[in-house]
Order: structure tokens, then C-alpha cells, then sequence
């Protein structure tokens, strides 16, 4: 059962534009959402969180966008560049009862910046 | 320093040895893993230690066998694996063990011949 899902393995977008990366979830006991960026041969990278109360945090280009009534987040990536291309891990954290917590991810979208 | 580092970048190992994978940080976190990563997959978590003591073991066969010497070290011996355990292998880091933000290192890319 995937609690995180990406459902577009891939993305093209022209140098300059917008890239808009989702990603949706099944468990509404998720406290935080993450982003993280991957390029081959190297680990994810941490990009950009938000916390579960609320609906959308900036990081200069980044911007995440939350929407808790559809389960549903997505990464805004505004103006996008050729360096930006990598593959995106949406990830969720929810901690729980009796001091245990989980990290989730999703399976990742390779996004592509075409210059 | 914001750089969790692993070696080697590359392992190659027959199913009768035995090698270790090594990570390190120095960003004073108390918490360290271990994930798994196969192609086209997501990271799957197998180890968590928080204060250099385990603190979760995600049902990973004994052949990996995980050890934390100090705060700032992770160790993860390997012996007798199978080919299906040819993974890249991550180490991350985090403040404490349930904080969300994790650092991940490069990656050891292990095969199992």
C-alpha cells in the first residue's frame, strides 16, 4: 500500500517556465511533507518542507503548496533552470503513539529542464 | 560542515565476503540510518540509531549487521550476501531521531557477484 504517490515519472520543461511536481498521500496523520532533489550517483538532498497546519512555504525558487482537504501537495519551481534537473522525492513524516514515527517516500519524478 | 560522507562510492564483493560501508557526519546529530535503494525505487529505510544506540531495525536479514562506534560514525558490515542485495546503500543524518529533516550522504553503490 503506497501512502505516498508520484504519479508522473517524468517531467519536461522548457528553460525559464514554471515546473509544477505533485505528489499525493493517503495517511492524514502525516505532520510534515518534504522535498528532496536527487541527482544520479549522488544522495537526496533536502529542498524544502512544510508542516501539516499549513498550506504553502517559500524557499526563493521553491515554493510547496499543500492542500490537506485533497491529500495533495506539489512543488513549484519558478524560474526553472537547466541545474534544476534531477529526479524529486516527495516525502512525508508522521510521528505516532508511543514515540514512533515514519518517513515515507514517494517514488520520485525525474524532471528535465530543457534549455 | 553540512556533509554526511560514505565510503567507498563503490563496492564490488563476491557472495562469501565480507566488507563494511562506512558514513560519517560532523553536524553534532544524535541520529543516524541506514536505507536501501534499488533503481527506479524509493529509499527503504533498515536501520536507525539515535544516540549511538539501535533504535530501529526494519527486519533486515542478519547478514547486515549495523554498528554505530561513536556519535559522528555508522558503520554497516556485510557478509554472505545474495546478488538481490545489490542496492545503493545511504546514510542520512538528522538532529534527533524523530526530527523530519534528514541529510543523506552519497551513497555506496554495492554488487553482489
Amino acid at each position: 500500500d503506497q501512502q505516498v504517490k508520484q504519479n508522473s515519472p517524468s517531467l519536461s520543461v522548457q528553460e525559464g517556465r514554471i515546473s509544477i511536481l505533485n505528489c499525493d498521500y493517503t495517511n492524514s496523520m502525516f505532520d510534515y511533507f518534504l522535498w528532496y532533489k536527487k541527482y544520479p550517483a549522488e544522495g537526496p538532498t533536502f529542498l524544502i518542507s512544510i508542516s501539516s497546519i499549513k498550506d504553502k512555504n517559500e524557499d526563493g525558487r521553491f515554493t510547496v503548496f499543500l492542500n490537506k482537504s485533497a491529500k495533495h501537495l506539489s512543488l513549484h519551481i519558478v524560474p526553472s533552470q537547466p541545474g534544476d534537473s534531477a529526479v524529486y522525492f516527495c516525502a512525508a513524516f508522521a510521528y505516532s503513539g508511543a514515540g514512533s514515527y515514519q518517513l515515507t517516500f514517494g517514488k520520485g519524478t525525474k524532471l528535465s529542464v530543457i534549455p | 560542515d553540512t556533509e554526511v560522507t560514505q565510503t567507498p562510492k563503490h563496492l564490488v564483493m563476491g557472495m562469501t565476503n565480507k566488507k563494511s560501508l562506512k558514513c560519517e557526519q560532523h553536524m553534532g546529530h544524535r541520529a543516524m540510518y541506514w536505507y536501501k535503494q534499488k533503481a527506479k525505487k524509493p529509499p527503504e529505510l533498515m536501520f536507525v540509531y539515535s544516540y549511538e544506540k539501535l533504535s530501529i531495525n526494519e527486519s533486515v536479514p542478519s547478514r547486515f549487521s549495523p554498528e554505530c562506534p561513536n556519535s559522528s560514525l555508522l558503520n554497516l558490515h556485510l557478509h554472505a550476501l545474495q546478488p538481490e542485495d545489490s542496492a545503493l546503500y545511504l546514510c542520512a543524518s538528522s538532529l534527533r531521531e524523530r526530527s523530519y529533516e534528514q541529510y543523506f550522504g552519497p551513497g555506496t553503490r554495492l554488487t553482489v557477484t
